[in-house]
């Protein structure tokens, strides 16, 4: 089972930023969202498609339609510069997957 | 304050083992799963999978069954990720993360991630 998302995003500071992750399962499974910047450990920013963690700023915010899941940031900074994971877990539940990761530029 | 503090860097030969470690802090262990994530050099996030810190209940990833073992001991409420003979290829972060697993529809939520620990293989 596989998430895809693109590679790359570039957004200008102040854009909004729309990552996408694509999965045949996302119709019956939620979708998580990390950030990760270079060198740190990733953090959770959206979770259950589109609930947000407390501390995590309401730029941030997740939808869902069909088998695409979005991670959509507003008013894009140059600290939100940062790959971004899409996760979640096959059909029937068997194991969790993560997709191959999109690189947020912020031009 | 939730904390998952990782054991450090550690450099290793081909065919040597390895234990590493994860320890927790700031919340109830037994009540929470700790999963593994791989990072190899320049690549994205596997998930490896998980050990409840209850009990010994453990699931793994397909890609990673037979490659290495997962456990947690409560008492000292420290998870553990090991192999007994590694490989050039396992050469990588490794994450542990606290996890919150729904039994029913596996549904996994990774909301706390310690600092990652390097392991290298090399001759």
């Amino acid at each position: 089972y596989e998430l895809t998302q693109p590679p790359s995003v570039s957004v200008s500071p102040g854009q909004t930023a729309r990552i996408t992750c694509s999965g045949d399962a996302l119709p019956k499974q939620y979708a998580n969202w990390y950030q990760q910047k270079p060198g740190q450990a990733p953090v959770l920013v959206i979770y259950k498609d589109s609930e947000r963690p407390s501390g995590i700023p309401e730029r941030f915010s997740g939808s869902t339609s069909g088998t695409t899941v979005t991670l959509t940031i507003s008013g894009v900074q140059a600290g939100d510069e940062a790959a971004y994971y899409c996760q979640s877990v096959d059909s029937i539940g068997t194991y969790v997957v993560f997709g191959g990761g999109t690189k947020l530029t912020v031009l | 304050e939730v904390q998952l503090v990782q054991s450090g860097a550690e450099v290793k030969k081909p065919g040597e083992s390895l234990k590493i470690s994860c320890q927790g802090s700031g919340y109830s262990f037994t009540s929470y799963w700790i999963g593994w994530v791989r990072q190899m050099p320049g690549k994205g996030l596997e998930w490896m999978g998980i050990s409840y810190g209850g009990d010994s209940d453990t699931r793994y990833s397909p890609s990673f069954q037979g490659q290495v073992t997962i456990s947690a001991d409560q008492s000292i409420s420290t998870a553990y990720l090991q192999w007994s003979s590694l490989k050039a290829s396992d050469t990588a972060m490794y994450y542990c993360v606290r996890t919150y697993y729904d039994i029913l529809t596996s549904y996994s939520e990774f909301d706390y991630w310690g600092q990652g620990t390097l392991v290298t293989v090399s001759s």
